[in-house]
């Protein structure tokens, strides 16, 4: 079976411009997580969505970014204007329930670097 | 709200040699706690979970975790390690009822040949 499957693996960009990352989650899975991975702050959760509905977005850093799940099967992450201080490994992840029980499954990465 | 402290950001270690890796947790209700492992340019992957029962887990690669509530703690430990072993791992905690998971900063751990 599929993993999750991340789009792109990585994205060099400028300054300003928008940045779109994408995520398909494992089929039959519930929940959705976006994660960002940088040295200086280690893992850090973003926003996680259950059955398509956004549940916490306390970790997005700013209302420069923004999160969308039109169906089970299709996520996004959007940076809009990126700046230097985005740039890090954003991570999906998606899990087959909704309980602090599951496990998630990690996607491979897309690594953003932002000039 | 919950969290997870992993002191230790390197273990080097030889091959062959045991290794613990620690993790210490804090939260005033029942917990789940979860090891994951990243190997380079990879996702996270699950190691080990307790959830319940047995306090004593363990992974189909021979790593093992112990839950211990007295001192909350998840050290992670392994008798005799292998090169395909240099990963970098996550101790992550969860609360019942809420899905957030926080991970700890990670253990980068370095078997030496």
């Amino acid at each position: 079976d599929a993993g999750v499957i991340q789009s792109p693996r990585h994205e060099v960009t400028e300054m300003g411009q928008e940045v779109t990352l994408r995520c398909k989650p494992i089929s039959g899975h519930n929940s959705l997580f976006w994660y960002r991975q940088t040295m200086m702050r280690g893992l850090e959760l973003l926003i996680y969505f259950n059955n398509n509905v956004p549940i916490d977005d306390s970790g997005m850093p700013e209302d420069r970014f923004s999160a969308k799940m039109p169906n089970a099967s299709f996520s996004t992450l959007k940076i809009q204007p990126s700046e230097p201080r985005d740039s890090a490994v954003y991570f999906c992840a998606s899990s087959p329930g909704t309980g602090a029980r599951e496990t998630q499954y990690f996607g491979p990465g897309t690594r953003l670097l932002v000039l | 709200a919950q969290s997870v402290t992993q002191l230790d950001s390197q273990v080097p270690v030889f091959e062959e040699a045991p290794v613990e890796l620690r993790c210490n947790y804090s939260s005033s209700v029942s917990v789940y706690l979860f090891w994951y492992v990243q190997y380079p340019n990879q996702g996270l992957q699950l190691l080990l979970k307790y959830l319940s029962g047995s306090t004593l887990v363990e992974s189909i690669n021979g790593f093992e975790a112990e839950f211990n509530k007295s001192q909350t703690s998840f050290h992670l430990r392994k008798p005799s390690v292998h090169i395909s072993d240099t990963a970098e791992y996550f101790c992550a905690v969860s609360v019942g009822g809420y899905q957030k998971v926080t991970f700890g900063t990670g253990t980068k751990l370095q078997v030496i040949p």
